[in-house]
């Protein structure tokens, strides 16, 4: 069975600093894990996804992801952040079965001070 | 672009009502699937559905079934809406293999 840690449900930074929201997950087949950000009243948009290619994957908006098997981490990075980055964030993870249903993270919401 | 539509952003029913939650996906995907999402918790699965007529239970499928007829529409249904079901109600469909979910904007449910 999977399952997915966010550690932090809420992350503040300012403009311009590092951003670093934290997943662990557990899984017992080899996993795929996304990274999702949600607007307020809207739905969820993919961020980046990892599928056992390459460890470090890049995503939309300046996001990337690094996958670390020995730790069962897959945590998300900004090098900047803007403004524009505050949101709620959700991590999931899914075995590779092909009905593929995710589960996710309880959530981090981050907020960029100015 | 993958599309999810959601029929309503909010929705306001009264408790013991019958409601139903409408969802349609335009990219002939197999796999359907309705999540609440409520704060502090994430987003917790309730239906999914990985063909026409097929439906397997979530994590929390007390006081919900679900309804799909044809493959691009999957309908949640609450038999007898209660104050516990007011929640943010979102769809997603799937392609096979490793693709992504694609969700639509989201249901705002109160139940008073």
């Amino acid at each position: 069975a999977q399952s997915v840690t966010q550690l932090g449900s809420h992350v503040s930074v300012s403009e311009g600093a590092l951003v670093l929201l934290r997943c662990n997950y557990s899984s017992s087949v080899p996993p795929y894990l996304f990274w999702y950000v949600q607007y307020p009243n809207q739905g969820l948009q993919l961020l980046l996804k990892y599928t056992s290619a390459a460890t470090l994957v890049k995503g939309i908006n300046g996001f990337e992801a690094e996958f670390k098997k020995s730790e069962t981490s897959f945590h998300l990075t900004k090098p900047s952040a803007h403004m524009s980055d505050a949101a709620e964030y959700f991590c999931a993870v899914t075995g590779s079965s092909n009905t593929g249903k995710l589960i996710f993270g309880q959530g981090t919401t981050l907020q960029v001070k100015p | 672009d993958v599309k999810v539509t959601q029929s309503s952003r909010y929705l306001v029913k009264r408790t013991g009502e019958k409601v139903f939650l409408e969802c349609v996906q335009d990219m002939d995907h197999e796999n359907m699937f309705w999540y609440r999402q409520d704060p502090g918790l994430g987003l917790r699965l309730i239906y999914f559905s990985y063909d026409v007529k097929m439906k397997e239970k979530g994590d929390i499928p007390e006081g919900y079934s679900v309804s799909r007829e044809k493959k691009e529409r999957f309908s949640l249904i609450l038999e007898s809406a209660s104050t516990n079901q007011t929640s943010m109600y979102l769809c997603a469909s799937r392609g096979g293999g490793n693709s992504p979910l694609h969700f639509g904007n989201g249901t705002r449910l109160t139940v008073t």
